[in-house]
């Protein structure tokens, strides 16, 4: 499959963890997004990195959330002390730079905190 | 900044009946509009979109949506819907920085 990949699927932590997700985007493009996405609700826009620079941070939820692309290729979001708030699924997209705006999504992170 | 309203939280209809649901955003200027939808258990994959020129797009699966701009409204249809259109629909705008901006979504259930 070279669709977005996201890992894990699913992560059950007690609230108080730090809890990584790890997202793979299509090999060739440089855009990568994060998103929430709470019962009931549509995506709600994060943070995006063009190739490894975070052009866009202001979004994150609070400053327990952290988002990395070191290398331009894969990225990370870390949320640190976990609340029951933060249950939601977490989803990755990615684009091309100059493409005309389709975001390719993969299946999300849902997080459960207990 | 801009937002996207879905009308209908939850519509449930019976196969083949016709479908029409209403998408309207809150900015005046150029617009790149898109319809997404999830399948249950699946990522969100795109529908159509819209950039410019013929106010009518047609998608995957027998979709459309029609741009009216002095309504700010890009509502999605289907002339007759099956049992395998049941998923949640997405209205999206895009954002200044080339991110989606999203409505809260439209559940439909087909009834076989």
């Amino acid at each position: 499959d070279t669709g977005v990949s996201q890992d894990p699927r699913h992560k059950i932590t007690k609230r108080g963890q730090n809890v990584t997700f790890r997202c793979d985007p299509i090999s060739e493009h440089n855009r990568l997004y994060w998103y929430r996405q709470t019962l009931g609700q549509g995506p709600e826009f994060l943070t995006y990195f063009q190739n490894e620079a975070q052009l866009e941070k202001s979004r994150l939820l609070s400053d327990r959330f952290s988002a990395e692309r070191p290398k331009g290729s894969f990225s990370t979001l870390e949320i640190q002390r976990t609340e029951q708030g933060d249950s939601a699924m977490y989803l990755c997209a990615s684009s091309l730079e100059a493409n005309t705006g389709e975001l390719f999504f993969g299946e999300g992170s849902r997080l459960t905190v207990l | 900044a801009q937002s996207v309203s879905q009308h209908n939280h939850h519509v449930i209809l019976s196969e083949a009946a016709s479908l029409e649901l209403g998408c309207n955003y809150s900015y005046g200027g150029t617009v790149n509009l898109f319809w997404y939808v999830q399948y249950p258990g699946q990522h969100l994959q795109l529908l159509l979109k819209y950039f410019s020129g013929d106010p009518l797009v047609k998608g995957i699966k027998g979709f459309e949506a029609e741009f009216i701009k002095s309504k700010f409204s890009f509502n999605l249809r289907k002339p007759s819907v099956q049992w395998s259109d049941t998923a949640e629909y997405f209205c999206a705008v895009r954002g200044s920085q080339g991110n989606l901006i999203f409505g809260k979504g439209t559940k439909l259930s087909v009834k076989p």
